[in-house]
């Protein structure tokens, strides 16, 4: 079967830096997607890893390593406004997102 | 203006009752997606369109119908609606000439009692 895992809630300090991780099993893998989905909204998009390597977009930045199975989302300088589920999805080898649980972050003062 | 918008925004109905949630875009995507999101649950794909005459079945489709009416109309029926389809729906737009990121509506939040 095709499983995305990552943790389910996270804290961390204002200011700080804070990884989220991903590890994933699927059919076929055409990309991985981070999306940020603040509390009753809807998800919107952060980045796309395709190739190994890290993916670097201002404060926020994303790592794939397709022989682990395995990315994480790396967010610096810590905001309150960042407080919010991140979504890590897989597209397969049918071109569908197959979607993780999402990591609630929370970010303390 | 929104690129992907979704009517209604919340919807309050009754069990058996036939409902149907709306999701236009104006991004000129040619796949357009259903999803449905419960708490602790990842989104689930109900129905994806890959174009006006390309329907296909998601994860999760039972209960559910849709109808690409247009390139820019996408909408998902509860032919007869249950409590257990009490959730928040999202709608979603794709360009196959992309790498396929996925643009979401607003989402509606829907309450069978």
């Amino acid at each position: 079967g095709q499983n995305i895992d990552q943790p389910t809630e996270m804290t961390a300090t204002e200011g700080a830096i804070v990884q989220i991780n991903c590890t994933y099993q699927t059919s076929g893998f055409n990309g991985l997607f981070w999306y940020q989905q603040h509390a009753g909204e809807a998800p919107t998009f952060l980045s796309y890893n395709v190739l190994d390597g890290l993916e670097e977009k201002g404060r926020f930045s994303s790592f794939l390593s397709r022989s682990k199975g395995y990315s994480y989302l790396l967010l610096k300088e810590l905001q309150m406004k960042d407080s919010a589920s991140y979504l890590c999805a897989v597209m397969d080898s049918n071109y569908q997102l197959i979607w993780g649980a999402g990591t609630k972050l929370i970010i303390k003062p | 203006d929104a690129d992907v918008t979704q009517t209604p925004r919340n919807r309050i109905t009754k069990t058996g009752k036939r409902i149907m949630l709306e999701c236009s875009q104006t991004k000129g995507h040619d796949r357009m997606y259903w999803y449905r999101q419960d708490p602790g649950l990842g989104l689930r794909l109900i129905y994806y369109s890959f174009d006006v005459k390309d329907i296909n079945k998601g994860e999760i489709s039972d209960g559910y119908s849709v109808s690409r009416q247009a390139q820019a109309k996408f909408s998902l029926s509860l032919e007869s609606a249950i409590p257990n389809q009490t959730a928040l729906y999202f709608c979603a737009t794709s360009d196959s000439t992309d790498y396929n990121e996925q643009f979401f509506g607003p989402g509606t939040r829907l309450t069978v009692l």
